[in-house]
C-alpha cells in the first residue's frame, strides 16, 4: 500500500547545482501537487497538475519546473539551486468526486542548499 | 478561492475535548470543507470532510452551521499524540489550486 512515494528523502546540494525530485503515486489519481514547507510555516503550493501532460503554477513557482509525462509520476526540478530553496518538499495527489477533493501526501523530501 | 482563517495555536490537556474553528466567509455553494492533520516531519493526512451539519468518524467530528461560513473540528478526549498542526481547507480551492493556510498548532499537555 505505497500511496505517494517521494525520492530522494534527503539531499544536500551546492548553490547552482540542479536536481530532480521524483513523486510517484499508485492510486490512479488525476491530480498531483508539489508543496514546500519552511520551518514552522504552512505549506505553499509550487506547481500542480490536473492530468497527464498538464502542469500549472501555484503560489511560489519561481525557480522550479515540473513535468507530468506519465499519470503516476510528477517530477519537480531545480535548475540552479539557491539557499532560499532549502526546505521540505511534499508531493501530493488527489481525486475529486464533484467538488469533493481529498488529498494524499508523501512523506517529504528534505533539501538543503549550501 | 475561499480564504480560511484559523487560530494560530491552541493549548489543551490530555483528556479534554478540543474545538478548532475555521472561518471561511466566502465559501462557494459547491465547496466542501476538509481538515488535515500534520505531525512534525510528516506530510499532512486527511482527518475529516463535510458539506453541512455534522460529520463524525473514528477520529473527529466536524460541525458546520447552516450558513457554512465557519466550521469546527472537534477532537474528543485528546492525548499527547494529538499534538500536531491542523489545517482547514475549503473546496477544491479555485479550481484545482489547493492552497493551505498556516494551520492551527495544537499542543496537548500531560
Amino acid at each position: 500500500n505505497a500511496g505517494v512515494t517521494q525520492t530522494p528523502k534527503f539531499r544536500v546540494l551546492k548553490t547552482g547545482q540542479s536536481m530532480t525530485l521524483l513523486c510517484a503515486q499508485d492510486m490512479n489519481h488525476e491530480y498531483m501537487y508539489w508543496y514546500r514547507q519552511d520551518p514552522g510555516m504552512g505549506l505553499r503550493l509550487i506547481h500542480y497538475s490536473v492530468g497527464e501532460g498538464t502542469t500549472a503554477k501555484g503560489e511560489v513557482p519561481d525557480g522550479y519546473n515540473v513535468s507530468r509525462l506519465k499519470k503516476q509520476n510528477f517530477l519537480l526540478g531545480l535548475e540552479s539551486a539557491a539557499p532560499s530553496q532549502t526546505s521540505v518538499y511534499f508531493c501530493a495527489s488527489s481525486y475529486r468526486v464533484g467538488s469533493r477533493n481529498t488529498i494524499y501526501f508523501g512523506e517529504g523530501s528534505w533539501l538543503t542548499v549550501v | 478561492l475561499a480564504k480560511t482563517t484559523q487560530p494560530i495555536s491552541m493549548d489543551s490537556y490530555e483528556g479534554q475535548e478540543v474545538n478548532i474553528t475555521c472561518s471561511h466567509n466566502n465559501i462557494a455553494t459547491n465547496d466542501y470543507i476538509t481538515w488535515y492533520q500534520q505531525f512534525p516531519s510528516q506530510g499532512p493526512r486527511f482527518i475529516i470532510q463535510g458539506y453541512k451539519t455534522k460529520v463524525t468518524n473514528e477520529v473527529a467530528s466536524l460541525f458546520i452551521p447552516a450558513d457554512r461560513k465557519s466550521s469546527t473540528l472537534s477532537l474528543p478526549r485528546v492525548s499527547l499524540s494529538d499534538t500536531a498542526v491542523y489545517y482547514c481547507l475549503v473546496g477544491g480551492a479555485g479550481g484545482f489550486k489547493t492552497i493551505f493556510g498556516a494551520g492551527t498548532r495544537l499542543f496537548v499537555k500531560a
